[in-house]
């Protein structure tokens, strides 16, 4: 499978715990991208990356959140001290950059349960 | 940064008929407006999408429109089936960012 790879799909921790959420993205595709998704609700824009350089970063996204790229080929999402309000789908997405926008290729995600 | 806003949030429709899907956004930087169709359990996947310099794009039973001046695009399927049957969340792209309306779910009744 050549497509966005997410890993783990499901992680149950307690509050107050870290977690680690990594993404293999397309391998030529240099933008990758990190969304929240909630129930019933769309992508949550967290932080995008091209290549290594992270470009942007919510505003809504707070200081427990920290995202790498290091390579410039897979990424990690970290969440310190998790609380109940990070339960959430975390959505990867990669795109190659042709011109104004691109399609986004999402991975199935890394659904977080926090207790 | 850009605001995206989606209506309706739930449509029903019998199979065969048209359903169609509004949204606006803020930003009049915006340059591109993709289509997602989620279905339960899985992945968004693009089905349709537009640039700004074009106001009309159709593929078989789907397509989009876009009116920049008024910043607003839409999507319209024509035909339904029940496999269309899904969440779908429009996008609008400036440089740097995509951001993604709440989703519509539309169910096609048989």
């Amino acid at each position: 499978d050549t497509g966005v790879s997410q890993d783990p799909r499901h992680k149950i921790t307690k509050r107050g715990q870290n977690v680690t959420f990594r993404c293999d993205p397309i391998s030529e595709h240099n933008r990758l991208y990190w969304y929240r998704q909630t129930l019933g609700q769309g992508p949550e824009f967290l932080t995008y990356f091209q290549n290594e350089a992270q470009l942007e970063k919510s505003r809504l996204l707070s200081d427990r959140f920290s995202a790498e790229r290091p390579k410039g080929s897979f990424s990690t999402l970290e969440i310190q001290r998790t609380e109940q309000g990070d339960s959430a789908m975390y959505l990867c997405a990669s795109s190659l950059v042709e011109g104004p926008g691109g399609e986004l290729f999402f991975g199935e995600g890394s659904r977080l349960t926090v207790l | 940064g850009e605001n995206v806003e989606q209506h309706p949030s739930t449509l029903s429709v019998q199979e065969g008929d048209s359903a169609v899907i509004k949204c606006t956004y803020s930003d009049s930087a915006s340059n591109y407006f993709p289509w997602y169709k989620q279905e339960l359990g899985k992945r968004p996947q693009l089905i349709i999408d537009i640039r700004s310099n074009v106001g009309e794009k159709k593929d078989q039973r789907i397509a989009v429109t876009l009116n920049k001046t008024a910043k607003h695009f839409s999507l319209h399927i024509t035909e339904t089936q029940p496999e269309d049957s899904a969440v779908y969340f429009c996008a609008a792209h400036i440089p740097n960012d995509m951001r993604f309306g709440a989703g519509t779910r539309l169910t096609v009744k048989p």
